[in-house]
């Protein structure tokens, strides 16, 4: 069964640090995204890595960026953490399969980590 | 401005009743739609899902209804359960000419099967 972990379900933190949430999947997916999920406004696409050191921007990626330098390890990071930065992250991973929209759909979700930012 | 518009916000059904939740779209581009189910405290799980091409597609007790014409589709849980009591969402992906393989997400709606 398809695991995806993040490393931490709950983290505070101040105003101008910088922080990292880190994810790890155990099926050698190719693809990793990482969400932001608020009420009312569903799951919103900050950034997504098709390989090792690739990514893309989704569409939310101001103030935050990525790091893929392993397969199974996505890391988010938010550079100077701002108050309306604070949400629920969510990681998830897919397989390439053969048909384009499969490879774009988030198959497994890790969690969350649900961030707060003083 | 989400691409995705869904409803309602939330509903309530009884056990065995059926639990209708609607979401319609804009950008023809689309032309996958996959359903989400998250329980609290969980990530979302991917549920089902269909592509235009089909009308309807059914998985158990869940059902997606899909009217291209009219940009929307639905997803019907029959024979609703407590155990169904979770949040859903739907998601759509554009196809492979448009180059942008990002999915839009509706809002989700809460629903809650009462016994």
């Amino acid at each position: 069964d398809v695991k995806v972990t993040q490393s931490s379900r709950y983290l505070v933190k101040r105003t101008g640090e910088k922080v990292f949430l880190e994810c790890v999947q155990d099926m050698d997916h190719e693809n990793m995204f990482w969400y932001r999920q608020d009420p009312g406004l569903g799951l919103r696409l900050i950034y997504f890595s098709y390989d090792v050191k690739m990514k893309e921007k989704g569409d939310i990626p101001e103030g935050y960026s990525v790091s893929r330098e392993k397969k199974e390890r996505f890391s988010l990071i938010l550079e100077s953490a701002s108050t309306n930065q604070t949400s629920m992250y969510l990681c998830a991973s897919s397989l390439i399969l053969q048909g384009w929209a499969e490879a774009a759909q988030p198959q497994h979700f890790g969690d969350g980590t649900r961030l707060s930012i003083l | 401005q989400q691409q995705v518009k869904q409803s309602p916000q939330s509903l309530i059904v009884q056990k065995g009743g059926i639990s209708i939740i609607n979401c319609a779209y804009e950008n023809t581009a689309f032309d996958y739609f996959p359903w989400y189910q998250q329980f609290p405290g969980k990530g979302p799980a991917l549920l089902i899902a269909i592509r235009p091409d089909v009308s309807e597609k059914k998985e158990g007790r869940f059902t997606i209804s899909f009217n291209k014409s009219a940009k929307q589709f639905s997803l019907h849980i029959m024979d609703s359960q407590p155990g169904d009591s979770a949040t859903y969402f739907c998601a759509a992906v554009p196809d492979a000419r448009s180059n942008d393989y990002k999915l839009s997400f509706g809002a989700g709606t809460t629903v809650t099967v009462r016994a």
